[in-house]
């Protein structure tokens, strides 16, 4: 089974706080994504890695940067935390298209209050 | 922006009923479709996916796929209260390895 593992599950931070989530794929898997998920707006994509050391801006990278040094670990850091940054964060893998049509599988979410 | 959109919920289908969750994409391109489903508190899991037009079947799932209408559905056969949930519908976008989502629809099956 694929494995997407997110460290933290419950933070809580401080406003103007530098945070960092991570996560660990144990799929060999080059694609991993960040995304947040709010009521009423869905899943929105924060950034996306199609590689080492590669990254993508998603929909709502704004406030928000991505780390990916190893294959199977990709961090998302928050370098000045706000209240509206307030979320449930998931981590994601998949591999290319190509190869399995771009399953995307994901993590158990880490939920971020920022007070 | 390529859009994914589904229809505004919330349903609700008597156990043992079919529930039917419809979605509609933009982009004619895409070529993958895929259902999750999200229990409240928890991350989406993968249900079905889809890549050909006409059915796939699952036990009690069924995916639905057209491309000409841009339109993709799930049905749910003998719904059980523990199919209560949201389901999102994902579409790739064309040329690209990311997933658009929807909104999601929640389901409530009532025994």
């Amino acid at each position: 089974d694929v494995k997407v593992t997110q460290s933290s599950r419950y933070l809580v931070k401080r406003t103007g706080e530098k945070v960092f989530l991570e996560c660990v794929q144990d799929m060999d898997h080059e694609n991993m994504f960040w995304y947040r998920q709010d009521p009423g707006l869905g899943l929105r994509l924060i950034y996306f890695s199609y590689d080492v050391k590669m990254k993508e801006k998603g929909d709502i990278p704004e406030g928000y940067s991505v780390s990916r040094e190893k294959k199977e670990r990709f961090s998302l850091i928050l370098e000045s935390a706000s209240t509206n940054q307030t979320s449930m964060y998931l981590c994601a893998s998949s591999t290319p298209t190509r190869l399995s049509g771009n399953t995307i599988y994901f993590g158990e979410g880490s939920w971020l209050t920022v007070v | 922006q390529k859009e994914v959109e589904q229809n505004s919920g919330p349903l609700s289908v008597p156990e043992g009923a079919i529930a039917s969750l419809n979605c509609t994409y933009s982009d004619r391109v895409s070529q993958s479709f895929f259902w999750y489903r999200q229990y409240s508190g928890k991350s989406p899991e993968l249900i079905m996916s889809i890549y050909s037009n006409g059915d796939k079947e699952d036990g009690r799932f069924t995916a639905q796929l057209n491309k000409a209408s841009q339109y993709v559905s799930l049905l749910i056969r003998d719904s059980q209260p523990s199919d209560s949930a949201t389901y999102l519908c994902a579409v790739n976008q064309g040329g690209s390895e990311k997933l658009v989502f929807g909104k999601g629809m929640k389901l409530t099956v009532n025994p």
